[in-house]
């Protein structure tokens, strides 16, 4: 059973902090892996995309992958009550299939 | 900004009646899924459609569900007998490459009394 493990939170940070996200995924065959965040009774947006080892920033955004440690992680700088949501890491595994974690629920505080 | 766009945005309906699902995807886009996400729950793949059949589906996607791309703009998700534990949101999403990036439609929420 391929899994996709998150902290359900809620992650409490102040305004101007980073808020670091962080997801891990069962099967080593995973290739390609997704942010994505999702607001109370609306749909998934898609935030970041990442295929290989490293770091891939975006705005505010820095998306993070360790396929050795099989780990997945969304930093946000700056955070803003904005940014106030949940985080939805996904994977797919060989196919076009998203496999979605349960999210994390991240508040950001004034 | 290209958006995917489905309609209605609520629906409501009798346990065993037949509810269709309608979805744009973005224009130029070529693969079309749809997911639900029951209340509180993991957002779940049911279904994957690219050159007008389907690639892959989950085990929820069971002969009560269907898909269909009836003309060149329109993705539709039918399901043929509704039962109580079909409430949830569903979502579509298109993407432009396999493997790639998905967008996701606003959902239709499904409620069945």
């Amino acid at each position: 059973q391929k899994e996709v493990e998150q902290n359900s939170g809620p992650l409490s940070v102040p305004e101007g902090a980073i808020a670091s996200l962080n997801c891990t995924y069962s099967d080593r065959g995973s290739q390609s892996f997704f942010w994505y965040r999702q607001y109370s009774g609306k749909s998934p947006e898609l935030i970041m995309s990442i295929y290989s080892n490293g770091d891939k920033e975006d705005g505010r955004f820095t998306a993070q992958l360790n396929k050795a440690s099989q780990y997945v992680s969304l930093l946000i700088r700056d955070s803003q009550p904005s940014d106030s949501a949940t985080y939805l890491c996904a994977a797919s595994y060989n196919t076009d299939k998203l496999i979605f974690g349960t999210g994390t629920r991240l508040q950001v505080f004034p | 900004e290209p958006e995917v766009t489905q309609t209605p945005s609520h629906q409501v309906t009798q346990m065993g009646q037949e509810v269709i699902l309608r979805c744009v995807p973005i224009s130029n886009h070529l693969y079309f899924y749809w997911y639900r996400q029951i209340l509180g729950q993991k957002v779940e793949f049911l279904v994957s459609f690219y050159n007008n059949e389907i690639s892959e589906k989950s085990e929820i996607f069971d002969d009560q569900f269907s898909v269909e791309r009836p003309d060149g703009s329109n993705f539709t998700l039918k399901i043929r007998s509704t039962k109580l534990e079909d409430s949830a949101m569903y979502f579509c999403a298109s993407s432009g490459d396999t493997y790639r990036e998905q967008f996701f439609g606003p959902g239709t929420r499904l409620t069945v009394l």
